[in-house]
């Protein structure tokens, strides 16, 4: 069965640099969510979109900005790369509300490392 | 503020026993109490989930018990197998109008002797 794909999975940047990861959710899935997950902590919610609009938002920063394309991909920019940023950054797909009994799948994330 | 958090940061199991992971939560205006194994390198995979209308629910080697007395959500592993290692978290789930928004507590470290 096809699953949440992610890109790319590893990505090294310097301090100030930016930053683009991608987002292919499984088929018919209409939602998409971000999380970021540090080093022996549990993933945060950054952000999520439904149908192409900003559904939910959480601790995502300013330097951060995400949207869902017309294919129901999603792309995450980040920008001003602080060493903090350094994190695994999880994508997570589902049916849209009312579809749903809460069952979230995930990429296999993207790594991160600001240098 | 709300928050989901787990008792144990590392719990250590006898290949064969069974083993229970326990989870307090804060937030009673939850939808869902979900489980979630996380291997190493890897995402966070689904493994049950309970309404907050439910008390249990049993799949394939777990049960997950809720008690909203005193909001406090637990997983029991049948039968601990070494595939089981991985950390666990467990998640609530408020449905919203744009879907999922689920909030991970802290995982606790399962590990499997043999």
């Amino acid at each position: 069965a096809a699953g949440v794909i992610q890109s790319p999975r590893h990505l090294i940047k310097e301090k100030r640099e930016t930053a683009t990861l991608k987002c292919y959710p499984i088929p018919r899935h209409d939602t998409v969510y971000w999380y970021q997950q540090g080093p022996g902590q549990d993933p945060q919610f950054l952000i999520s979109f439904y149908e192409k609009m900003q559904s939910d938002k959480g601790s995502i920063p300013d330097r951060f900005s995400a949207q869902q394309f017309s294919d129901y991909h999603s792309e995450l920019n980040m920008s001003s790369l602080e060493l903090g940023d350094s994190a695994l950054y999880f994508c997570a797909s589902s049916l849209g509300p009312g579809r749903t009994g809460g069952e979230l799948f995930f990429g296999e994330g993207s790594r991160l490392t600001v240098l | 503020g709300e928050s989901v958090g787990l008792h144990l940061p590392t719990l250590s199991v006898q290949e064969g026993d069974n083993s229970i992971i326990n989870c307090a939560y804060s937030n009673s205006a939850s939808d869902y109490f979900i489980w979630y194994k996380q291997e190493s390198g890897k995402g966070p995979q689904f493994i049950i989930d309970i309404r907050s209308n439910m008390d249990k629910r049993q799949g394939q080697r777990v049960t997950v018990l809720l008690n909203k007395t005193v909001k406090h959500l637990s997983l029991q592993i049948a039968a601990t197998q070494p595939g089981d290692s991985a950390v666990y978290f467990c998640a609530e789930n408020k449905l919203t109008g744009g879907g999922n928004k689920l909030t991970f507590g802290t995982g606790t470290q399962l590990k499997v002797e043999l």
